[in-house]
C-alpha cells in the first residue's frame, strides 16, 4: 500500500524551530518529486515547497512566505522526507501534508498539526 | 505568481444534481490543472489530473475540462457522499497555487 506518514509536529513559541518527517512506503521514494503544503485552521490549501529527486539534483523550490525560514531535504536510503522550520511565526500555524507528485499531487499524508504559540 | 479564482464559494444542491464548479487562472496554464476533493478533517484527494483526467478509482460522475485559462469540474448525479470542499492548482510553474475552495452541500 502507498502510503505517507508525517510526525513532528506540535506546539512550538514564536521563533523557535521544528523538524517534520515523513516516512514514505510502497513505492519507489527516490524516483519522485516530494511537496510539503499547509492549510491553516479553517483555512484552504497552501503550497510550502518542492524536493525533486535524484535524478534532478535534488534541488527544491518555495513559497515566498517561508523562504529563507524553511528548508526541505530527504534521504532516499531511508524513504523519508523532511521540513525543517525556523523562525516560526503564528501564521505557520496549520497542518502541514506530506505529499507525493506524479505532476499532480497524487499520494498525501494524514498530516501534522504544527502550533505557534506562546 | 499565477491566481486561481473558484466560483461559487459555495453551493448547496438536492441528490441527483448536476453540479459545476469554475476555476479560472490569471495567466495561460494550458492543461496543467488539476482538482482535489477534501472531506471535514480528512487529506486532500486527488480526483482530476491534467484538466480532464480522471484519477484511478475516481467514480465517473466526476469530470473536468477546459485549457488556458478556464476549467470546470462537473459532478453529475450528486450524493451524499459528495459533500466536501473542492480544490483546483496549477502546476504550470512554480508557486503551485490552489484555488480557495468550493464548499459543497447537499440541500
Amino acid at each position: 500500500e502507498v502510503q505517507l506518514v508525517e510526525s513532528g509536529g506540535g506546539l512550538v513559541q514564536p521563533g523557535g524551530s521544528l523538524r517534520l518527517s515523513c516516512a514514505a512506503s510502497g513505492f519507489t521514494f527516490s524516483d519522485y518529486y516530494m511537496e510539503w503544503i499547509r492549510q491553516a485552521p479553517g483555512k484552504g490549501l497552501e503550497w510550502v515547497g518542492r524536493i525533486r529527486n535524484k535524478a534532478n539534483s535534488h534541488t527544491t523550490d518555495y513559497a515566498a512566505s517561508v523562504k529563507g525560514r524553511f528548508t526541505i531535504s530527504r534521504d532516499d536510503s531511508k524513504n523519508s522526507l523532511y521540513l525543517q522550520m525556523n523562525s516560526l511565526r503564528s501564521e505557520d500555524t496549520a497542518i502541514y501534508y506530506c505529499v507525493r507528485t506524479n505532476g499532480a499531487f497524487d499520494v498525501w499524508g494524514h498530516g501534522t498539526l504544527v502550533t505557534v504559540s506562546s | 505568481d499565477i491566481q486561481m479564482t473558484q466560483s461559487p464559494s459555495s453551493l448547496s444542491a438536492s441528490v441527483g444534481d448536476r453540479v459545476t464548479i469554475t476555476c479560472q487562472a490569471t495567466q495561460d496554464i494550458t492543461i496543467f490543472l488539476n482538482w482535489y476533493q477534501q472531506k471535514p478533517g480528512k487529506a486532500p484527494k486527488l480526483l482530476i489530473y491534467d484538466a480532464s483526467n480522471l484519477e484511478t478509482g475516481v467514480s465517473s460522475r466526476f469530470s473536468g475540462s477546459g485549457s488556458g485559462t478556464d476549467f470546470s469540474l462537473t459532478i453529475s448525479g450528486l450524493q451524499p457522499e459528495d459533500v466536501a470542499t473542492y480544490y483546483c492548482q496549477q502546476y504550470d510553474r512554480p508557486p503551485y497555487t490552489f484555488g480557495q475552495g468550493t464548499k459543497l452541500e447537499i440541500k
